[in-house]
């Protein structure tokens, strides 16, 4: 059990158009959603985290405007890259958690190109 | 990640042991992890041990926890092509649920 899915897997969009990418958890919960983004080679950053119907708690140097989440469901979260441009080009990963569990459980990864 | 300190890069032949070490600076940590990230997917979560424990087995995966030193471990026994991968090592800080990701080590595993 707890899987999470993405959507979609990958996406290449023009620069100054905007993405959404989904995120579900298809057989559980998530009370909270996390939304990560990894460079090529790199770590995953911690982005934002989201509880269902309150607004997302983002990172310092993470804008809110430019990345809007959205977690209107126990089962849903979406990311949206508005007015996307070439340095929004990452791996964008994001994960779930049930009340007091020790565990998140992730997706398997949007990777988002922008030309 | 720039808390939490992993080597870059592994290299071992295939059956031997590997070990994949971690440092972390939160002594409030509660939870440490470790995840396996394989090319273009996302995250499986190994193992994890809870911060009172010093080791934990399972299979062929052991966790050496020392807090003292803020050292993590992480050991594969009978190495596979199939572990070649890349591993995160993770802490879960306080009370709250936000993790903490290491820097990451390439593993290889060469026949």
């Amino acid at each position: 059990g707890a899987v999470v899915s993405q959507h979609p897997s990958w996406v290449i969009c023009k620069s100054g158009t905007s993405v959404k990418i989904e995120c579900r958890s298809l057989d559980f919960q998530a009370t909270t959603m996390f939304w990560y983004r990894q460079f090529p080679k790199q770590s995953l950053m911690l982005m934002a985290t989201s509880n269902e119907g309150s607004k997302a708690t983002y990172e310092q140097g993470v804008e809110k405007d430019k990345f809007l989440i959205n977690h209107a469901s126990l089962t849903l979260s979406t990311l949206t890259v508005t007015s996307a441009h070439p340095e929004d080009s990452s791996f964008y990963i994001c994960s779930g958690t049930r009340d007091a569990s020790y565990e998140q459980y992730f997706g398997p990864g949007t990777r988002l190109t922008v030309t | 990640g720039e808390d939490v300190e992993q080597s870059l890069f592994l290299s071992v032949r295939e059956g031997d042991s590997s070990v994949i070490n971690c440092t972390y600076t939160d002594s409030s940590s509660t939870y440490l992890y470790w995840y396996k990230q394989e090319p273009g997917a996302g995250l499986q979560l190994l193992t994890y041990i809870f911060s009172n424990m010093d080791m934990k087995q399972d299979q062929r995966l052991t966790v050496l926890l020392n807090k003292k030193d803020k050292h993590l471990s992480l050991r594969i026994a009978d190495t596979q092509t199939g572990d070649s991968a890349i591993y995160f090592c993770a802490e879960r800080r306080g009370g709250g649920n936000k993790l903490t990701f290491g820097t990451g080590t390439q593993l290889k595993v060469e026949l």
